[in-house]
């Protein structure tokens, strides 16, 4: 089947703007979970959701940084009034039941790259 | 805090040498550790995980709790496993820290 789409792949945007991201995760998976990753650098973790709901939101920097996932399905990252070094590759990854604790596969997306100028 | 740290930015072997990706982390618990991997033009993707022991594409990780370090081993590199290998740790709760990526590149 298909596995985890971002949309768009690559997003260009002044900065000051407001952006979308989307993820569709795999079809089933309840978890979703959020990643941003800046050059040279691994992934860092952004929000995790279990269902509909932001389970961990801790690795938001700020509150200009919001994701939602109505119906625990689709997730969007949005991020407003956005900065220079908010540019990086915004990762989207989907499992089954998110049982990280014990080792379950995430599936990741092709990524959003994101720049602001 | 918990980290992950990969010293070798970048660490080049020819073909049919062994190779050792090193890893290590701080974290006081018991972690749940795994190694990931992004050739190119490709995605992230799960290679192991330590709790399951298995090798995979002919790698190994052994989790050294003394030392804690969670190292990538091949005994004989092949071409086609030139790419990026991320070390990884879960602290528990879902949260999954990344190291800074190690990229190997296989010399014919």
């Amino acid at each position: 089947g298909a596995g985890v789409s971002q949309t768009p792949s690559n997003k260009v945007t002044e900065k000051g703007k407001y952006v979308e991201l989307r993820c569709d995760p795999i079809s089933g998976h309840t978890a979703l979970y959020w990643y941003r990753q800046s050059l040279g650098q691994g992934p860092e973790f952004l929000i995790y959701f279990q269902g509909t709901g932001a389970a961990d939101d801790s690795g938001l920097p700020n509150d200009r940084f919001f994701a939602v996932r109505p119906e625990g399905s689709v997730s969007t990252l949005k991020i407003q009034r956005t900065e220079r070094g908010d540019s990086a590759v915004y990762l989207c990854a989907s499992s089954l039941t998110g049982g990280a604790r014990v080792g379950e596969t995430q599936y990741f997306g092709p990524g959003t790259r994101l720049l602001v100028l | 805090a918990q980290r992950v740290t990969q010293p070798e930015k970048l660490l080049s072997v020819f073909k049919g040498a062994p190779v050792e990706l090193k890893c290590n982390y701080s974290y006081s618990g018991s972690p749940e550790l795994f190694w990931y991997v992004q050739y190119s033009r490709q995605r992230l993707q799960l290679l192991l995980r330590h709790i399951s022991r298995e090798s995979i594409k002919g790698f190994t990780a052994d989790l050294n709790k003394g030392e804690t370090s969670f190292h990538l081993k091949k005994p004989f590199a092949q071409e086609e496993d030139s790419a990026m290998y991320y070390c990884a740790l879960s602290p528990g709760g879902f949260k999954t820290i990344f190291g800074a990526g190690t990229r190997l590149f296989v010399k014919a």
